[in-house]
């Protein structure tokens, strides 16, 4: 089965600082990966998303994830953070092939500081 | 463009009632999905249709159930609603239904039972 794993419920990073939020899968298989961002009393925003074309994904808002096979991991950094950045982050996977189910971890909220 | 649009954004129902949820999905996606995310987690899995037949579901009871219209809108019924269904639902909506098509969440019906 496949599972999502997301190291850190919280992360507080200086503004200007690197943002780097980890990410785990389990999957028999290399699945497809997404990272989503909630805004407070919001729904998800799409920020990017691992298809296999690339394996270093750039998405929205200066985000860029990097797909490792070898680590299993998708995890999503942002050179230079941004007060306008802090809201929770969610990675999830969906398997190829089969019905388009979203499995997500447990997300991680990041908190920016002036 | 429209997004995923839901309706409606909050509600407070009674141990026992029934509730009703609604959603239209992006302009030529035939596919809509539901999630529950209850607060401080990510969110779960519940349905998803495809061109108005059901391809997957979620972990949860029967007291869950879906169905969507020939203009690919879609409602999420509760029936007999418990202290535990309180949460953020999640209405999303993808081009096809297959895994990996990217997935487009609306703002989301906050629900309260009390």
């Amino acid at each position: 089965a496949q599972s999502v794993t997301q190291l850190g419920s919280h992360v507080s990073v200086s503004e200007g600082a690197l943002v780097l939020l980890r990410c785990n899968y389990s999957s028999s298989v290399p699945p497809y990966l997404f990272w989503y961002v909630q805004y407070p009393n919001q729904g998800l925003q799409l920020l990017l998303k691992y298809t296999s074309a690339a394996t270093l994904v750039k998405g929205i808002n200066g985000f860029e994830a990097e797909f490792k096979k070898s680590e299993t991991s998708f995890h999503l950094t942002k050179p230079s953070a941004h007060m306008s950045d802090a809201a929770e982050y969610f990675c999830a996977v969906t398997r190829r092939g089969g019905y388009n189910k979203l499995i997500f971890g447990a997300g991680t909220r990041l908190a920016v500081h002036p | 463009d429209a997004g995923v649009t839901q309706s409606p954004t909050h509600l407070i129902k009674t141990r026992g009632q029934h509730v009703t949820l609604r959603c239209s999905p992006i302009s030529g996606h035939k596919s809509v999905s539901w999630y529950q995310q209850v607060l401080g987690q990510g969110p779960q899995f519940i349905f998803q249709y495809y061109e108005k037949e059901e391809r997957g579901r979620g972990n949860f009871p029967d007291r869950f159930s879906a169905r969507q219209f020939p203009n690919y809108s879609s409602e999420l019924n509760v029936n007999a609603l418990l202290l535990g269904d309180s949460a953020l639902y999640l209405c999303a909506s993808s081009l096809e239904g297959s895994g990996g098509n990217t997935i487009y969440f609306g703002e989301g019906s906050w629900l309260t039972v009390v």
